[in-house]
């Protein structure tokens, strides 16, 4: 069956240091993939989105996220987190031939502290 | 160009009662997906309908729950005589095409309390 796992419900980091957030994907083929990011009480906004090509993707916010095939993850990064950064981030999939249907995982929640 | 505007924000029902959630795609969609978040979950799809057409409503509860998106106006997702289990938020989505490969756009949501 098709899955989005993100393995890190909750991450807790200082404001300035680097963050990452892991996504691991099960899919026939390998699918269109996204982040989205949701502050609390509010709806979800794309930080990016990988279709094909570079498997390094630059995305809003000064996020990024890489493909890696091999271990079926896309992973985002963020060098230096700022306290607007604290919300909870959702890693997403759509298969080819699912109509644009996502996948979500369960949600990573990020804390800043000072 | 306005985003996709889902209403109300907020929704309080007794149980028993019906619910209805509207969502206005941005302009130039035809496309419309409804998510429901359960608390401390992610997203899971509910139901795709294009003007007219259900598409894939795979995601729906088999019975309460309905959904339509109009030649005119917004798609409406209906629930009827709610139960506690059915607080949740619920988000429509709209997309240009079909296809996988574009962004769908998420409205800020409706948050339906059952009490």
């Amino acid at each position: 069956a098709q899955s989005v796992t993100q393995p890190d419900i909750h991450i807790t980091v200082s404001e300035g240091a680097s963050l990452e957030l892991r996504c691991n994907y099960s899919y026939g083929a390998t699918p269109y993939l996204f982040w989205y990011v949701q502050s609390p009480g509010q709806g979800l906004q794309l930080l990016l989105k990988y279709f094909s090509g570079d498997t390094l993707v630059q995305g809003i916010k000064g996020f990024e996220a890489e493909f890696k095939r091999s271990q079926s993850s896309f992973n985002l990064r963020k060098p230096s987190v700022h306290w607007s950064d604290a919300a909870e981030y959702f890693c997403a999939a759509d298969s080819t031939d699912s109509w644009g249907k996502l996948q979500f995982g369960a949600g990573t929640q990020v804390v800043v502290t000072p | 160009n306005a985003g996709v505007m889902q209403n109300p924000r907020h929704l309080v029902r007794r149980r028993g009662q019906e619910a209805r959630l509207r969502c206005s795609p941005m302009k130039g969609h035809s496309h419309v997906y409804w998510y429901r978040q359960l608390p401390e979950e992610g997203l899971k799809f509910m139901v795709y309908l294009q003007k007219e057409n259900i598409i894939d409503e795979s995601g729906m509860p088999k019975e309460r729950f309905s959904a339509e998106f109009p030649k005119e106006g917004p798609s409406i997702l209906r629930i009827q005589q709610v139960v506690r289990g059915d607080s949740a938020a619920y988000f429509c989505a709209s997309s240009p095409t079909e296809s996988g490969n574009t962004e769908a756009f998420f409205g800020q949501g409706t948050r339906l309390t059952v009490v």
